[in-house]
């Protein structure tokens, strides 16, 4: 079946470890997004693509980085730069005509 | 994009018809009002989506106030699978980098 694919579903870090968190998608979407949730509240951008090697920052993109280097694929990093890295986080495709697809998300726990 | 303003939760009982109103005053003529739901602990799934007339699909219904400035979406016959987080966005259709404003939605129990 068609869909975005993330993993892993839960990750432990330790403080000062990057980690890095897959995205994959078979729907032939060009526009792929990072998003981040926080307990009771809505979803914050960190990082879009619209096309294959070409990436721009969303509203909280300090301590992350991605790659596009494959349509199908849409990797984010999470660095020891950002201070406060537990969250969800929710990776998207973007079909026609502007609906979003999402990953099931990563859960991301720092000890 | 615009703000949207929803109620912070409700209730419904199952097999009755969930009304969720979402304001949006200062909504532009080009932004469409678009309805996703996030069900615990998994990715928000799309709903519906209109820009003036209303809309209807397998899951719901999408009514536009005439001036625009509120819609509200309805489930006909809810089930306690219904039971999510309901988030109404504006947005205008196509844009060049979709920096949406989720604001934290509206927590819709469905009770047996």
């Amino acid at each position: 079946d068609g869909g975005i694919t993330q993993s892993p579903k839960y990750l432990f870090r330790k403080e000062g470890q990057n980690v890095t968190l897959s995205c994959e998608q078979n729907l032939n979407h060009d526009a792929m997004y990072w998003y981040r949730q926080d307990p009771g509240q809505g979803l914050r951008l960190i990082y879009y693509s619209q096309i294959v090697n070409d990436f721009q920052k969303g509203d909280i993109a300090e301590g992350y980085s991605v790659s596009r280097e494959k349509k199908e694929s849409f990797p984010l990093t999470v660095t020891s730069a950002q201070k406060n890295p537990t969250a969800f986080y929710l990776c998207a495709s973007r079909g026609p005509p502007g609906e979003l697809f999402f990953g099931e998300g990563s859960r991301l726990t720092v000890l | 994009d615009a703000k949207t303003t929803q109620p912070t939760s409700m209730d419904c009982a199952e097999g009755r018809a969930a009304n969720l109103p979402c304001n949006h005053s200062t909504i532009s003529g080009n932004e469409y009002v678009y309805w996703y739901r996030q069900i615990h602990s998994q990715g928000p799934q799309y709903i519906i989506h209109g820009l003036k007339n209303n809309e209807t699909n397998e899951m719901a219904s999408l009514i536009i106030t005439e001036d625009r400035k509120s819609s509200t979406l309805i489930l006909p016959h809810a089930t306690l699978r219904d039971t999510a987080v309901y988030y109404c966005i504006v947005r205008v259709l196509p844009d060049s980098n979709y920096q949406l404003i989720w604001g934290a939605g509206t927590k819709l129990i469905i009770k047996p």
